[in-house]
């Protein structure tokens, strides 16, 4: 079956420390591929998408991701975090059809 | 917009009671879809709908019910329930982009805090 792996469940950063959440996913066609964000008491939003073309791909915020396929990877960025960006993220993955999956999650904590 | 609705907020039930949990979307989105969303497992897909008058089952169907007379509304029914049922439920509503997925962007809910003692 197709999964996908968050690997930090939580993270804590200070401000201004770069950012990698890592994202990988088991199949191996055609994906699309996303990052939601829920920030406290907020609910989900979308952060980026990829399907297709340049695999770095530049989301709000400041947040790029970039697709290796060779990896199975989608990888999340942000060279400086800020305080705001405390909230979970999740990757999930698109195989084609009408079913998206989600991963575990990734809970950030940044210090002020 | 009000984007995607979701009432009510929260929710206690016993074991063994029934309950609908409302989900509208002013989008004309055809897709909409129930997710549970229960710590260190993300969210999982319930049921989806793909239009009205179409329903099919997600990873986690068992104990749910939904249908969908309108393009708006996709309530999800709970029949019996039990305390394996408590989560918090998020409904979301998407769009078919024509480039290749069948879902693009989902657009969420606020959610539903559902407790079944």
């Amino acid at each position: 079956a197709q999964s996908v792996s968050q690997h930090n469940h939580h993270v804590i950063l200070s401000e201004a420390a770069s950012l990698e959440l890592g994202c990988n996913y088991s199949y191996g066609g055609t994906v699309n591929l996303f990052w939601y964000v829920q920030y406290p008491g907020q609910h989900l939003q979308l952060l980026l998408k990829y399907f297709s073309g340049d695999p770095l791909v530049k989301g709000i915020k400041g947040f790029e991701a970039e697709f290796i396929k060779s990896k199975f990877s989608f990888n999340l960025r942000k060279p400086s975090v800020q305080w705001s960006d405390t909230a979970e993220y999740f990757c999930a993955v698109n195989t084609g059809g009408f079913k998206t999956i989600f991963g575990a999650g990734t809970r950030l904590f940044v210090k002020a | 917009n009000a984007g995607v609705t979701q009432t009510p907020k929260f929710q206690v039930l016993k074991t063994g009671q029934s309950m609908t949990l409302q989900c509208a979307q002013d989008m004309n989105h055809e897709y909409m879809s129930w997710y549970r969303q229960d710590p260190g497992m993300g969210l999982r897909l319930i049921h989806y709908s793909v239009g009205a008058g179409i329903t099919d089952q997600g990873e986690v169907p068992n104990g749910y019910n939904v249908s969908r007379s309108t393009t708006e509304d996709f309530p999800l029914r709970l029949l019996s329930a039990a305390p394996s049922q408590t989560s918090v439920y998020f409904c979301a509503s998407s769009y078919s982009s024509g480039t290749g997925s069948d879902v693009d962007e989902q657009y969420f809910g606020p959610g539903t805090r559902l407790t079944v003692t």
